[in-house]
């Protein structure tokens, strides 16, 4: 079975700095996608990022972008120059070529003023 | 175009009584999705429907939770009884069939188990 680890509860960042999230998981699949997902106070969850397995370059949105290490099995998430409305629940998701989709325990990112 | 829709937002019920939820998804996903969000947790899938048959159900404890999504549009979520631990908020989410689609989530149902 597919498992997917955050290992940090809690992070704080300076505004307009660099944050990065980390993610790992564990699969005995080759094929797979990982997200990124922010979940805000008002709890509507939100796609921030994708990345496919078979794809060796990292994906990068805008002021979001991930390193990818599938032999390690590691995905996190850079955030950089952090802004006020970055601050919500971060969760790394896992999804399999059924479709099934297992999410992380999130980690809560604070931006400080 | 209209997101996943949930209701109801709020719900208190005591234990052992009875509750449903309603999962209206983006027209044309043929994936819908129940997941469980217990506070500060993670979500955690309860059901996955593709079309109106059952993908995957492993985590949903078939004791107390039924869900339905007649003709593969609309899903329900039922609990009966209620337990104090179901107290969570109720995730739906839909997607189209592919591997690289991404999930779009409802604004969620917060029950209150007392």
């Amino acid at each position: 079975a597919q498992t997917v680890t955050q290992s940090q509860p809690e992070m704080s960042v300076q505004e307009a700095e660099t944050v990065t999230l980390s993610c790992t998981y564990d699969t005995s699949e080759s094929d797979y996608y990982l997200f990124w997902y922010k979940q805000p106070p008002s709890r509507q969850m939100i796609l921030v990022i994708r990345q496919e397995a078979y794809k060796q370059q990292n994906a990068t949105e805008n002021r979001f972008s991930v390193n990818f290490q599938k032999a390690a099995k590691s995905f996190s998430l850079k955030i950089s120059d952090s802004q006020l409305g970055d601050a919500a629940m971060y969760f790394c998701a896992y999804r399999n070529r059924d479709d099934k989709i297992i999410f992380g325990k999130g980690t809560r990112l604070h931006i400080l003023p | 175009e209209a997101g996943v829709a949930q209701s109801p937002r709020y719900k208190i019920i005591e234990k052992r009584q009875s509750v449903a939820f309603w999962c209206n998804p983006i027209s044309g996903h043929a994936t819908l999705y129940w997941y469980q969000q217990i506070l500060g947790q993670g979500p955690k899938l309860l059901i996955q429907f593709q079309n109106n048959g059952v993908v995957d159900d492993s985590q949903l404890p078939k004791d107390r939770f039924s869900a339905e999504r007649l003709k593969g549009v609309d899903s329900t979520l039922k609990i009966q009884p209620a337990k104090l631990e179901d107290s969570a908020v109720y995730l739906c989410a839909s997607s189209l069939l592919g591997e690289n689609t991404e999930a779009f989530f409802g604004q969620g149902t917060r029950l209150t188990v007392v």
